[in-house]
């Protein structure tokens, strides 16, 4: 079974520029997880979806980060405009939740760097 | 609000035993997780344990849950240079619909094994 799938694995851009990053979750699971990570504040959980929802996303940290789930295999985290402390590395979860709690299974990330 | 606590540095000699601890609030949580990620890489669980045991035992891994002192532990017996990386230690939580779909992650641990 493929894991979940994340891209680009880096981004390089200049701020001011939007940046979009994708994701594809494990198939049949219906949670959707978006982390960021950096060495100053850890593993933040950005925002999270249920069945293609958005449920939380009080960890969004500004109007210029926007989460989509359009459908159950895909969803993009953009940030326009973006900023050098933007600049970590962006992780994308996926699980099947229910009354039998299963673990979040992560991407590899991606590591975004804003100059 | 829902909290995890863990010391963020860990050295030990190959061969020796690691013990990480981590400390969590939430008392509702039914499952605590453990979590490794490599330089690099993505967070792969590692193993779990589910509130109503106390330990759980995985080939060189051992669970310790002390649920009244709401304190988690991860022993690595026979600790290998491969075993450099850092350990998160999570907590679930409830959402809305009860169902337990969100992690708590603690800034994790840095374990590094020395020759």
């Amino acid at each position: 079974d493929a894991g979940v799938i994340q891209s680009p694995r880096h981004e390089v851009t200049e701020m001011g520029q939007e940046v979009t990053l994708r994701c594809k979750p494990i198939s049949g699971h219906d949670y959707l997880f978006w982390y960021r990570q950096t060495m100053m504040r850890g593993l933040e959980l950005l925002i999270y979806f249920n069945n293609n929802v958005p449920i939380d996303d009080s960890g969004m940290p500004e109007d210029r980060f926007s989460a989509k789930m359009p459908n159950a295999s895909f969803s993009t985290l953009k940030i326009q405009p973006s900023e050098p402390r933007d600049s970590a590395v962006y992780f994308c979860a996926s699980s099947w939740g229910g009354l039998n709690n299963q673990p979040q299974h992560f991407g590899d990330g991606t590591r975004l760097s804003i100059l | 609000g829902e909290d995890v606590e863990q010391s963020l540095f860990l050295s030990v000699r190959e061969g020796d035993s690691s013990v990480i601890n981590c400390t969590y609030t939430d008392s509702s949580s039914t499952y605590l997780y453990w979590y490794k990620q490599e330089p690099g890489a993505g967070l792969q669980l590692l193993t779990y344990i589910f509130s109503n045991m106390d330990m759980k035992q995985d080939q060189r891994l051992t669970v310790l849950l002390n649920k009244k002192d709401k304190h988690l532990s991860l022993r690595i017996a026979d600790t290998q240079t491969g075993d450099s990386a850092i350990y998160f230690c999570a907590e679930s939580i409830l959402d809305y619909g009860g169902s337990q779909g969100n992690l708590i992650f603690g800034k994790g641990t840095k374990l590094s094994v020395k020759p």
